[in-house]
């Protein structure tokens, strides 16, 4: 069974550092496209990043910069490094799965979310 | 980038209608485009991908069409647990932008 389990969330404050980690199971983190999606209280969805199964990683131009996507394949977890965070940076954070049909990529498979909030 | 609109934004109807969100791309996407329910609290749930093909385990009165920039979902007859905010998203290329959300709510 497919499963993926964030954490690292918590309150922090305007230009602190938080690491997000989402735990896969059910199949291998490094031969999937992963990615990070964020949801602002109250708002829509918005894409964050990706890291491609080879290895490629791309960013929104909201964070760029100041967040970096990774994983290790050793502990099957996917990473947000973020720093330099912003008041506009609170929101529910959520890792999701690629899942790919006849070459249409579709999130097939989403962590619970984890809660970042940053105020002074 | 890609941008998504939604329309509309937000939408009343009662159980038993018939319902139809529209979204659009800023250019053409072909087929790549999906469809996702979320309730509140909870994380997205893929219902349509590549523009029509209903993900398992989705109820049959959900349906997608549509190509190029123009796509819709319908939901043939409105049940209470479809009471939810449903984005659309594109997947032609990076960034993977979602549209703003359209909210369901009972009339």
């Amino acid at each position: 069974e497919v499963q993926l389990v964030e954490s690292g969330g918590g309150l922090v404050q305007p230009g602190g550092s938080l690491r997000l980690s989402c735990a896969a199971s059910g199949f291998t983190v490094s031969g999937k496209y992963m990615t990070w999606v964020r949801q602002a209280p109250g708002k829509g969805l918005e894409w964050v990043s990706v890291i491609y199964s080879g290895g490629s990683t791309y960013y929104a131009d909201s964070v760029k910069g100041r967040f970096t996507i990774s994983r290790d394949n050793s502990k099957n977890t996917l990473y947000l490094q973020m720093n330099s965070l912003r008041a506009e940076d609170t929101a529910m954070y959520y890792c999701a799965r690629e899942g790919y049909y006849d070459s249409t990529g579709y999130y097939d498979y989403w962590g619970q979310g984890t809660l970042v909030t940053v105020s002074s | 980038d890609i941008q998504m609109t939604q329309s509309p934004s937000s939408l009343s109807a009662s159980v038993g209608d018939r319902v139809t969100i529209t979204c659009r791309a800023s250019q053409s996407i072909s087929s790549y485009l999906n469809w996702y329910q979320q309730k509140p609290g909870k994380a997205p749930n893929l219902l349509i991908y590549a523009a029509f093909s209903l993900q398992s385990g989705v109820p049959s009165r959900f349906s997608g069409s549509g190509s190029g920039t123009d796509f819709t979902l319908t939901i043939s007859s409105l049940q209470p647990e479809d009471f939810a905010t449903y984005y659309c998203q594109q997947s032609y290329s990076t960034p993977r932008a979602f549209g703003q959300g359209t909210k369901l709510e009972i009339k």
